[in-house]
């Protein structure tokens, strides 16, 4: 079972970040939050992983709260093209191990 | 990024049919890769693991007489549908990990979409 919830949907306007929250309240101290998003009848495409520091890369900015039961991934300007299933995934670094993915949040990026 | 190729990226057949579908990491060595199932507007589920130079790893309720994986070299591993028959209908995805890598991301392919009619 996924160890994740996040909301099933959400919209923003097109060149507005987008917040996408991620609860994860029962993560353990050696596994790492994951994001993926898949756009439709695409294979999944990563996009940002962190452990308990705040990550930043190309595409968007991860923020995991200092408990790490939760965590927001941000798209600071978001275009027509983001718009995906995004999968927020926590798993053990542990090399073999597979992703448990679970129903992600469908973001609508409007124009 | 590290890039994973499937290939076909569709494919129609008549049920009884077999159905191979491959998985290459083209820029990098994968001793372990991952087969998922993705049905319409539900997750991706995942069928197996695939393991270079051993048997695959199924998870509960995949028949692995009817899902044969094959992952004979470190760049390449293969799902045949076996009989297919119209519920075998579906996205199947694959994964991999570069060994070479120190990180935990799995990069996925672009998935095969297969049709039995």
């Amino acid at each position: 079972d996924a160890k994740t919830t996040q909301p099933t949907s959400m919209d923003c306007a097109e060149g507005r970040a987008a917040n996408l929250p991620c609860n994860h309240s029962t993560i353990s101290g050696n596994e790492y939050v994951y994001w993926y998003r898949q756009i439709h009848s695409q294979g999944p495409q990563y996009i940002i992983h962190g452990l308990k520091n705040n990550e930043t890369n190309e595409m968007a900015s991860l923020i995991i709260t200092e408990d790490r039961k939760s965590s927001t991934l941000i798209l600071p300007h978001a275009t027509l093209r983001d718009t995906a299933v995004y999968y927020c995934i926590v798993r053990a670094d542990n090399y073999g191990q597979n992703f448990v993915f679970g129903p992600g949040t469908r973001l609508s990026v409007l124009p | 990024g590290a890039v994973v190729s499937q290939h076909p990226s569709w494919v129609i057949c008549k049920s009884g049919t077999s159905v191979k579908i491959e998985c290459r990491s083209l820029d990098f060595q994968a001793t372990t890769m991952f087969w998922y199932r993705q049905f319409p507007k539900q997750s991706l589920m995942l069928m197996a693991t695939s393991n270079e130079g051993s048997k695959a790893t199924y998870e509960q309720g995949v028949e692995k007489d009817k899902f044969l994986i094959n992952h004979a070299s470190l760049t390449l591993s293969t799902l045949t549908v076996t009989s297919a028959h119209p519920e075998d209908s579906s996205f199947y995805i694959c994964s991999a990990r570069s060994d070479r890598r120190n990180t935990g991301e799995l990069f996925f392919g672009e998935g095969s979409r297969l049709t039995v009619l």
